[in-house]
C-alpha cells in the first residue's frame, strides 16, 4: 500500500520556465511533508518542507503548495535551471513516525 | 555535507556472505533510519532507532537487523547476502521526533552494496 505516490515518473522542462512536480498521499495522519532532492551517486537533500496547518510555503525559487482536502502536495520550481536535474522525492510525516517517501519524479532542465 | 556519516561508501561482496555497514548521525540527532533504494527506485524505509531503541520497523527482511549504540551511531547488518540485495542503502538522522515540531531528517551519502 503506497502512501505517498508521485504519478509523473519523469518530466523535461524548458530552462527558465516553470517546473511542476506532483505528489498524492492516502494517510490522513500525515501532518508534515517534505520535498528531498537527490543526484545521482548522492544522498537525497532536504529542499523544502510545509506543515499541514499551511497551504504554502515558498523559499526563493521552490514554492510548495498543499491541498489537505485532496491530499495533494506540489512542488514550483521557477525559473527552472539546469541545475535543477534531479530525482525530487515527496516524503510525508507524522510525529514520532518514519518518513514515507514517494517513488521519485527525475526532473530534467534543458538549457 | 548533511552531517551524516556512512561507513563505507562501497562494498562488494559474494552471495551467502554477511556485511556491517555503518551510520553516524549528525551531531545531537536521537533518531536514525535506515532506508533502500534498488535500481533507481523510491526510497524503501527499513527500520528507525530512537536513542537506542527501535521504534518503527518498514519493509525489513529477517535477514536484516540493525541496532543503534548508546553513542548513537548505528549499524545495520546483512546476512545471507543475495544479488537482489544490491543497492543503496541510506542512513538518515533526525532531532527528536516526538516533541511534536516539525523535523526533517538528514541523509548520508548512502553506501553502495554490490552483490556477486
Amino acid at each position: 500500500d503506497q502512501q505517498v505516490k508521485q504519478n509523473s515518473p519523469s518530466l523535461s522542462v524548458q530552462e527558465g520556465r516553470i517546473s511542476i512536480l506532483n505528489c498524492d498521499y492516502t494517510n490522513s495522519m500525515f501532518d508534515y511533508f517534505l520535498w528531498y532532492k537527490k543526484y545521482p551517486a548522492e544522498g537525497p537533500t532536504f529542499l523544502i518542507s510545509i506543515s499541514s496547518i499551511k497551504d504554502k510555503n515558498e523559499d526563493g525559487r521552490f514554492t510548495v503548495f498543499l491541498n489537505k482536502s485532496a491530499k495533494h502536495l506540489s512542488l514550483h520550481i521557477v525559473p527552472s535551471q539546469p541545475g535543477d536535474s534531479a530525482v525530487y522525492f515527496c516524503a510525508a510525516n507524522n510525529a514520532g513516525n518514519m518518513l514515507t517517501f514517494g517513488g521519485g519524479t527525475r526532473l530534467m532542465v534543458k538549457p | 555535507d548533511s552531517g551524516v556519516t556512512q561507513t563505507p561508501k562501497h562494498l562488494i561482496t559474494a552471495t551467502g556472505q554477511r556485511v556491517t555497514l555503518r551510520c553516524s548521525p549528525r551531531s545531537g540527532d536521537l533518531s536514525v533510519y535506515w532506508y533502500q533504494q534498488s535500481l533507481d527506485q523510491g526510497l524503501q524505509f527499513l527500520i528507525q532507532y530512537y536513542n537506542g531503541e527501535e521504534r518503527a520497523k518498514g519493509n525489513i527482511l529477517e535477514r536484516f537487523s540493525a541496532q543503534q549504540f548508546p553513542d548513537l551511531h548505528s549499524e545495520l547488518n546483512l546476512s545471507s547476502l543475495e544479488l537482489g540485495d544490491s543497492a543503496l542503502y541510506f542512513c538518515a538522522s533526525s532531532e527528536d521526533p516526538f516533541r511534536g515540531t516539525d523535523t526533517e531528517a538528514f541523509f548520508g551519502q548512502g553506501t553502495r552494496l554490490t552483490v556477486v
